[in-house]
């Protein structure tokens, strides 16, 4: 079945650029998503990228998206303290009732 | 907007005990799915329906009911409660794959322990 695998931690400075990365197995998959989660929350989605896309920047989050490789990633410039989360890699076909497939989450620690 | 609503937040239940795990959302989104997370892991699909009077298995549904009687509410039956089943539960709700850019809505969480 489809598979999406994520490193497990990552620990940048207040101010840094973060780069989270994240690789997928399904080729059939048309969107990847990045969610966030805060403790004792739910995922809340942060971005989305079209298969057919490389990139896509929203403010300091940029997505970068390598579909030959099956690569996606995301850069948070400007680390802040408030951007320590999970952050969940997903994929999402266009058929299979619209179930998305996640990664094991990367915890972000920011220090200050 | 209430969004996707699970109750109850906290639950603790002993072994063989049963429970429903409640969700309903107001966005009118067709589909809707249950999640389970478990420290330090991914969301693993327990169950899943594509719209009301329909649902269908995910990874994991051993140890698990669902139905869908109307789009808002997808309630998750734990019959037989045991230890394994100590997690997270997370429902979550969609637009069809033709707004897929929407991503998924999710509740809070239900953190169930079994003791």
């Amino acid at each position: 079945g489809e598979d999406v695998e994520q490193s497990l931690f990552l620990s940048v400075r207040e101010g840094d650029s973060s780069v989270i990365n994240c690789t997928y197995t399904d080729s059939s998959s048309t969107y990847l998503y990045w969610y966030k989660q805060e403790p004792g929350a739910g995922l809340q989605l942060l971005t989305y990228i079209f298969s057919n896309m490389d990139m896509k920047q929203d403010q300091r989050l940029t997505v970068l998206l390598n579909k030959k490789d099956k690569h996606l990633s995301l850069r948070i410039a400007d680390t802040q303290t408030g951007d320590s989360a999970i952050y969940f890699c997903a994929e999402r076909g266009d058929t299979n009732a619209g179930k998305s497939t996640f990664g094991d989450g990367t915890t972000l620690t920011v220090k200050p | 907007n209430a969004g996707v609503t699970q109750t109850p937040k906290f639950r603790i239940l002993k072994i063989g005990q049963s429970m429903t795990l409640q969700c309903t959302q107001d966005m009118n989104h067709n589909y809707m799915y249950w999640y389970r997370q478990d420290p330090g892991m991914g969301l693993k699909l327990i169950y899943y329906s594509v719209g009301a009077g329909i649902t269908d298995k995910g990874e994991v549904p051993n140890g698990y009911n669902v139905s869908r009687s109307t789009t808002e509410d997808f309630p998750l039956r734990l019959e037989l409660a045991a230890p394994s089943q100590t997690s997270v539960y997370f429902c979550a709700s969609s637009y069809s794959n033709s707004q897929a850019n929407y991503g998924y809505t999710f509740g809070s969480g239900t953190r169930l322990t079994v003791v």
